[in-house]
């Protein structure tokens, strides 16, 4: 079955440390994957998405996602995390087909 | 405010009840999605609807569940004889063309009890 493992859970660190999140999914074909945050009280929003091309994306905030295709890995970083990072992230693929696959989610607080 | 309306944003309900949640998309996108989410959980997938067409139900989901999207736009998720598990905040998405980005609602939280 498709899947998407998160491997943390909860994550807390200070201002100005460096973020990475992971995340692997369990699919043999082509994916296109996703990283979305929920922001406290906010809904759902994306954070940077991965079709195809270079294997590292930018996104919004100046987070940036790898894909490794040989370790079916998408893992999430920023350099220097803000306290206005605190939020709840979910990596995300979708294989054949058109829905979009979650994974459980990772809580980041950040303490100022 | 991403453009997409879900309503209402809380229902409390007793075991045994119907209740119905509505989204309102953003008016271009004909794709649209319902995810369920409960506590410490990444969303899990419902349905999906193209245009009014529904395209793909999850087979984790109870035959109480049915989802509709008359004219391909506003849909509606029924939950029948609710029970406590149903308890879970209810997502609907949508997505235009296949740009693969979905825009999420805030949410209706269902209680059960």
């Amino acid at each position: 079955a498709q899947s998407v493992s998160q491997h943390n859970h909860h994550v807390i660190l200070s201002e100005a440390a460096s973020l990475e999140l992971g995340c692997n999914y369990s699919y043999g074909g082509t994916v296109n994957l996703f990283w979305y945050v929920q922001y406290p009280g906010q809904h759902l929003q994306l954070l940077l998405k991965y079709f195809s091309g270079d294997p590292l994306v930018k996104g919004i905030k100046g987070f940036e996602a790898e894909f490794i295709k040989s370790k079916f890995s998408f893992n999430l970083r920023k350099p220097s995390v803000q306290w206005s990072d605190t939020a709840e992230y979910f990596c995300a693929f979708k294989a054949a087909g058109n829905k979009l696959t979650f994974g459980g989610g990772t809580r980041v607080l950040v303490k100022p | 405010d991403t453009g997409v309306s879900q309503d209402p944003r809380h229902k409390i309900t007793k075991r045994g009840q119907n209740v119905t949640f509505r989204c309102d998309p953003i008016s271009e996108h004909n794709r649209l999605y319902w995810y369920r989410q409960t506590l410490g959980q990444g969303p899990e997938f419902l349905t999906y609807f193209q245009n009014e067409a529904q395209l793909e139900k999850s087979r984790l989901l109870s035959d109480r569940f049915s989802a509709e999207r008359p004219k391909g736009s506003f849909s509606t998720l029924e939950i029948q004889r609710t029970e406590q598990g149903d308890s879970a905040m209810y997502l609907c998405a949508t997505m235009t063309a296949n740009t693969g980005e979905l825009f999420f609602g805030e949410g209706s939280r269902l209680t059960v009890l």
